[in-house]
């Protein structure tokens, strides 16, 4: 079955702009997390959404946001960007509820902030 | 939620055994160990995943004391492709990827 899809692969954006990122989970997971990768903090959580509904959220400015659709597609913005935003976005889904935590990541966004 | 600590780097030639130990000395009881492993410019892959004893699955070995304030990735007959970072995770299980804590990982290179 197919992975968990994230669009665009990369982005380029300046600095004071917003940005939306995609993810599409594998058919069935209704769980998508985001997180933040950087080489100085590594992998960290964003939030996560559930049902359309987010149910977690990490230690981030509320620049960040996000959102799930009925088909559990989801979108994660970023407004009024910095260049810490610089980043590799990934998105991972679950499937809620599965005995294992077995998260399924995509290959991320790679947003660069100018 | 528990720290873990795990060695930053390990070299390794192709077709030797590689033990990764991760430490976890505040680990609760409900909590279970996970490895994830991540290529330059990928998420992390869902290795292997284990409560207590042992855990083999077509790729890795998790062996995990009696205490389970540590456990060990094993990793049999590594090839170049294995070279990656690897993550030592403790949390407990609530089968979503919600509030993973990733530390520093281990990076592994494996040469030839």
């Amino acid at each position: 079955k197919a992975g968990v899809t994230q669009t665009p692969r990369y982005l380029i954006k300046t600095r004071g702009q917003q940005v939306t990122l995609s993810c599409s989970p594998i058919s069935g997971h209704r769980s998508v997390s985001w997180y933040q990768q950087t080489p100085g903090q590594g992998l960290q959580f964003l939030f996560e959404y559930f049902s359309e509904t987010q149910r977690n959220k990490g230690n981030f400015p509320g620049r960040f946001s996000g959102r799930q659709f009925s088909n559990s597609r989801s979108e994660m913005n970023v407004s009024t960007l910095e260049l810490g935003d610089s980043a590799l976005y990934l998105c991972a889904s679950s499937l809620a509820g599965s005995r294992y935590t077995e998260a399924f990541f995509g290959q991320g966004t790679r947003l660069t902030v100018v | 939620l528990a720290k873990t600590t795990q060695p930053i780097s390990m070299d390794s030639y192709e077709g030797q055994e590689v033990n990764i130990t991760c430490s976890h000395n505040n680990i609760a009881t409900n909590d279970y160990i996970t490895w994830y492993q991540q290529f330059p410019s990928q998420g992390p892959r869902f290795i292997i995943q284990g409560y207590k004893t042992k855990v083999t699955n077509e790729v890795a070995s998790l062996f995990i004391p009696a205490d389970r304030k540590s456990s060990t990735l094993s990793l049999p007959r590594v090839s170049l492709s294995d070279t990656a970072v690897y993550y030592c995770l403790v949390g407990g299980h609530t089968g979503t990827a919600s509030k993973l804590t990733f530390g520093t990982g281990t990076r592994l290179q494996v040469t030839l």
